[in-house]
């Protein structure tokens, strides 16, 4: 059975300060690997995927994540964080040859950009 | 591309009244999409699997007779909560996914439902 590990209850970071996430994941195989955000009282917002190919992935609104299948982790990062981007977010894990798009959600992150 | 959306995306009912949910895909054809909820600051708990013209799958501890779960088409799945109770106020969303080339689910708004 897969399953998804986000360390971090929160994050806090200064605004203009590196931002990273941490999720780990235990899935038999290469998996599929995603990270959302959610805002207070709204559904979750795709940011980017881990497929295949270059392990350094590059998603929207300045995020990236880089695969790393020794460590089995797929941190996100975000070299420059805005308070903007306080939120809570999820990665989530999907084994390769799963056909029903069923994902395993992480515990989710909160992060906090303070001004 | 790969909108979602929810309605009503907020809703009040007393108890034991029925609330159905609809969860649309506006731009795109959906096989399989998914009904989870989320309790504050929590993740998501997924309830049921839904595919077009067929049962849904429920989850374990998932009352099928109290969360109806029909997907009429390819761009609509709707949620029943059936005979409601304030413990089943909570925020549900639903996903999509199938869309050709893409292997992410897309999630619509979310639906508060509070239970009086």
């Amino acid at each position: 059975a897969q399953s998804v590990a986000q360390p971090e209850d929160q994050v806090n970071v200064a605004e203009g300060n590196p931002l990273t996430v941490k999720c780990t994941y235990s899935v038999s195989g290469n998996p599929y690997l995603f990270w959302y955000v959610q805002y207070p009282n709204r559904g979750l917002q795709f940011l980017l995927k881990y497929i295949t190919g270059d392990n350094l992935v590059k998603g929207s609104y300045g995020f990236e994540a880089e695969f790393n299948k020794s460590q089995t982790s797929f941190h996100l990062k975000k070299p420059s964080a805005l308070v903007s981007d306080s939120a809570l977010y999820f990665c989530a894990v999907r084994p390769p040859h799963n056909n029903d798009y069923k994902l395993s959600f992480g515990a989710g992150t909160t992060v906090t950009v303070r001004a | 591309g790969a909108v979602v959306s929810q309605h009503p995306s907020r809703v009040i009912c007393k108890s034991g009244t029925s609330v159905k949910i609809e969860c649309r895909s506006l731009d795109f054809q959906a096989t399989t999409m998914f009904w989870y909820r989320q309790f504050p600051k929590q993740s998501l708990m997924l309830m049921a699997t839904s595919n077009e013209g067929s049962k849904a799958t429920y989850e374990q501890g998932v009352e099928k007779d109290k969360f109806l779960i029909n997907h009429a088409s390819l761009t609509l799945s709707t949620l029943t909560v059936t005979s409601a109770h304030p413990e089943d106020s909570s925020f549900y969303i639903c996903s999509a996914a199938g869309t050709s080339g893409r292997a992410e689910q897309f999630f619509g708004p979310g639906t508060r439902l509070t239970v009086l």
